[in-house]
């Protein structure tokens, strides 16, 4: 059981560049969320999809999209990357319990 | 907007001592989970509160909720110095999870 897996775990941009962030879960949970964790602060929320085929934004969803691909993958796309994008993202999925399991981590930095 | 804060930003205690830490929200809410992250990795989940519960326990870890007060507190008891991570509390509003800014927490051996 891997859990929650994340790639790349780092990875470095430059300005206008895109890239996809890429997760998937094995517990077969219908939610998965992708968070981005700045210096100093808590998580905060991009998007999320409560169930296949769904997606909602969350707190801060501009310059990102995502995908809901299948039950097991969620992925995060920068389309025109910026500075201000650099941070570290999570993504997580949450069982029956509303318990959330996250994953290592993807390094983003933008130059 | 973040739903949780902690209280205090940072803690250092020598090993063995009680570690304890608290959360202040603002709105109503489901329930409200306890996190943990190592330096570095991703957030591992500790314990869950329900707002129609007062307090929980898990091993070391005794949390206490006050619906009243908009408040939580996390207790860990016989700190070592590998509970030295950051606390996050989350409040659950809906099938999203809000969290605050943390607690570094040092425990010194």
């Amino acid at each position: 059981n891997a859990g929650v897996t994340q790639t790349p775990k780092f990875q470095v941009l430059k300005t206008g560049q895109s890239m996809t962030l890429q997760c998937a879960q094995d517990m077969n949970h219908n939610s998965m969320y992708w968070y981005r964790q700045d210096p100093g602060m808590g998580l905060r929320l991009i998007y999320y999809s409560a169930s296949e085929g769904t997606t909602d934004k969350g707190e801060v969803p501009n310059g990102y999209n995502v995908s809901r691909l299948n039950k097991r993958e969620f992925s995060l796309r920068l389309e025109s990357a910026a500075p201000s994008q650099t941070s570290v993202y999570f993504c997580a999925s949450c069982d029956e319990t509303d318990t959330q399991y996250f994953g290592p981590g993807t390094r983003l930095t933008v130059l | 907007s973040q739903q949780g804060e902690e209280d205090p930003q940072a803690l250092s205690i020598q090993e063995g001592e009680n570690a304890t830490m608290n959360c202040s929200y603002k709105t109503s809410i489901n329930n409200l989970q306890w996190y943990r992250q190592n330096s570095g990795r991703g957030l591992v989940h500790l314990i869950l509160i329900r707002s129609n519960e007062r307090e929980k326990h898990s091993g070391r870890l005794r949390v206490t909720l006050d619906t009243s007060k908009k408040s939580s507190s996390l207790l860990i008891t016989a700190s070592r110095a590998a509970d030295t991570a950051s606390y996050f509390c989350a409040t659950d509003r809906g099938n999203k999870l809000v969290f605050g800014a943390g607690t570094i927490l040092r425990v010194k051996s």
